[in-house]
């Protein structure tokens, strides 16, 4: 089955600064990357997703690459700002099953 | 439509007491997702239904849990008899499945304490 490993689990930048967090999956058959963002008391929400037809997405301050040759996808998030600071998961599914399996998650503080 | 509604939102309960969580998911979804959330574990998969079928039920823990959907818009999750190492927090989610668009849409989740 999937497996999706995430890096890094905790990541403190200051206010302005990028944020990178990625993340590796093993499942070649995978081909849906979404990623969410759990803050505190809540459940994860998805901010943004990335098919494998593409090699990059963008959303504002938030970017998203996938290389699938290398199986691995990136999450970016530029100019930081105090309330991007949660817990950001990455999961992969694919078309064949609509199940998504999570990454580990990573505790990002922006820092005033 | 309100999103995704789990009750209850915290649970404390003795061990060997049965615990029963609920979900109702997003009015028209067709896939309904358990899952259970640790410090230690991450998000881990415990079952999941298409159209009200059990369709992977492979990251159960053991037998003492079990999960229902008896229609398109209610679910259950038990546990029985709970353990103190089942402590954790347990989300529902929901999603209408294509090819254009899988995205999950989660509850606010049970907090479940076995003491």
């Amino acid at each position: 089955g999937e497996n999706v490993e995430q890096h890094p689990s905790t990541l403190s930048v200051q206010e302005g600064d990028s944020a990178v967090i990625k993340c590796t999956y093993s499942d070649s058959a995978s081909n849906y990357f979404p990623w969410y963002k759990q803050e505190l008391g809540k459940g994860p929400q998805l901010i943004i997703d990335i098919r494998s037809n593409v090699g990059e997405k963008k959303d504002q301050r938030i970017a998203v690459t996938l290389n699938k040759t290398a199986k691995h996808f990136s999450l970016h998030i530029t100019e930081t700002q105090p309330e991007d600071s949660a817990v950001y998961f990455c999961a992969a599914a694919s078309y064949n099953t609509d199940k998504l399996i999570f990454g580990t998650g990573t505790r990002l503080q922006v820092f005033p | 439509d309100a999103g995704v509604i789990q009750s209850p939102r915290h649970e404390v309960t003795e061990m060997g007491q049965e615990v029963t969580l609920r979900c109702k998911p997003i009015s028209g979804h067709n896939s309904l997702f358990w899952y259970r959330q640790t410090m230690m574990r991450g998000l881990e998969l415990l079952i999941y239904f298409n159209n009200n079928v059990p369709i992977d039920d492979s990251g159960m823990p053991e037998d003492r849990f079990s999960a229902k959907m008896p229609n398109a818009s209610f679910s259950t999750l038990k546990i029985q008899p709970s353990e103190p190492r089942d402590s954790a927090v347990y989300f529902c989610a929901s999603s209408l499945p294509d090819r254009s668009d899988t995205e999950a849409f989660f509850g606010q989740g049970t907090r479940l304490t076995v003491v």
